[in-house]
């Protein structure tokens, strides 16, 4: 069994300063987990993914994730937030048959 | 380059109503899969496919049905549609169902009201 608890609804940081969406997990085996970010109205895009390969994972436009197994977590950064990085973001964990989302953290960007 | 394609965008049913997802993918992917977005649920698996031939119920399959027709196509049917059907639906494929490292791709979503 597996799943994701996602610690914050609502993250919200000013333009410049960084980022942290927070991300636990729990799974069985070895995980392997993933960000995915979404855009108003629009579809899920994959961020990055953590494979086992590296602990620390990094992603597009400067997204980063450290893999901490003795924490279970998987939190995101980012050094310096920008506006068009407003968005719902969502930690997942991936099994052999599916994948399991959190609930999701909407960043709220402002100037 | 398409990936997943999900036909309509937006519907709208009225309560007892019947009707169609269609989603396609063109990457040559095994397992494809239908979830639910809600606010404040995230994403929920309604049902999946590992391959060709198969497939599986997820965490909220009540009121749905659904064909894999062929490696490309996974329908999500909709036989008396309720409102609390009222969604935002999404199809994805993944490479291979147990490879638990390869992410999926999505499509951009329909987007059902049932009235």
């Amino acid at each position: 069994a597996q799943s994701v608890t996602q610690l914050d609804s609502h993250v919200s940081v000013s333009e410049g300063t960084p980022v942290l969406l927070r991300c636990n997990y729990s799974s069985s085996y070895s995980p392997s987990l993933f960000w995915y970010v979404q855009h108003p109205n629009k579809g899920l895009q994959l961020l990055l993914k953590y494979t086992s390969a590296a602990t620390l994972v990094k992603g597009i436009n400067g997204f980063e994730a450290e893999f901490k197994k003795s924490e279970t977590s998987f939190h995101l950064t980012k050094p310096s937030a920008h506006m068009s990085d407003a968005a719902e973001y969502f930690c997942v964990v991936g099994g052999y048959s599916t994948l399991t989302f959190g609930k999701g953290t909407m960043l709220l960007v402002s100037p | 380059n398409a990936g997943v394609t999900q036909t309509p965008k937006f519907q709208v049913l009225k309560t007892g109503q019947s009707m169609t997802l269609q989603c396609a993918q063109d990457m040559n992917h095994n397992s494809m899969y239908w979830y639910r977005q809600d606010p404040g649920m995230g994403l929920r698996l309604i049902y999946y496919s590992a391959s060709e031939g198969t497939t599986d119920k997820g965490e909220v399959p009540n009121g749905y049905n659904v064909s894999r027709l062929n490696k490309r196509e996974f329908s999500l049917r909709l036989e008396s549609a309720a409102p609390s059907q009222t969604s935002v639906y999404f199809c994805a494929s993944r490479t291979l169902m147990t490879e638990m490292n390869t992410e999926a791709f999505f499509g951009q979503g329909t987007r059902l009201t049932v009235v």
